[in-house]
């Protein structure tokens, strides 16, 4: 079975700092997807990255993808409170996603 | 926007009771999901469909549940015999092909708890 690992788990940092969410996965895909979910919430669709070297970017988001290293990340620059919330990486493979762990972050003043 | 839609937010239902949910996909979706997740762990496959017919199941996806589209458009997830363990956020989902990939779309959820 295809194994989608996510790290770190959690991720707590200081408003206007930059990080990175790494997503590693199992098998061969080009296509990956990234997907916020506040508490209690659904999962909002972020990026869809279906190419090596895809890189897109939103605000203070910016996701790319490596199908080589099998190998996607998701930069934080500046981060603002309201980037708050679980992040989920999704590899697309036969008919259905495989989901990551998640990583869930606080923004903290 | 058009959106995924799934009734009801929240149901109670006692252990070994019948329960389904509902799901309006966008339309001219071809390609549909459900999901769960348990209350703070991962989102969990359990079918696709495709064509009217199922595409794809999970491990989890055994006797106990059923997919049904009884209009031709609206979705059913049925789990039969409910146990506590089924308790979970179940979303629905749909999705169109871009060319490369498919772009899919999480209705809000359905809170399932089972006393």
């Amino acid at each position: 079975e295809l194994k989608v690992e996510q790290n770190p788990l959690f991720l707590s940092m200081q408003e206007g700092k930059n990080y990175t969410i790494y997503c590693n996965y199992s098998t061969t895909s080009d296509r990956l997807y990234w997907y916020r979910q506040d508490p209690g919430k659904s999962l909002e669709s972020l990026f869809v990255l279906l190419s090596n070297g895809a890189v897109k970017q939103e605000g203070r988001l910016m996701a790319s993808l490596d199908t080589k290293a099998r190998l996607s990340t998701l930069h934080i620059t500046a981060a603002v409170h309201d980037l708050s919330a679980t992040y989920f990486c999704a590899v697309e493979s036969g008919n259905q996603f495989y989901f990551g762990t998640g990583t869930s972050l606080t923004v903290i003043p | 926007e058009p959106e995924v839609t799934q009734t009801p937010s929240h149901q109670v239902t006692q252990m070994g009771q019948e329960v389904i949910l509902r799901c309006v996909p966008i339309s001219n979706h071809l390609y549909f999901y459900w999901y769960r997740q348990i209350l703070g762990q991962k989102v969990e496959f359990l079918v696709s469909f495709y064509n009217n017919e199922i595409s794809e199941k999970s491990e989890i996806f055994d006797d106990q549940f059923s997919v049904e589209r009884p209009d031709g458009s609206n979705f059913t997830l049925k789990i039969r015999s409910t146990k506590l363990e089924d308790s979970a956020m179940y979303f629905c989902a749909s999705g169109s092909w871009t060319g490369m990939g498919t772009e899919a779309f999480f209705g809000q959820g359905t809170r399932l708890t089972v006393v």
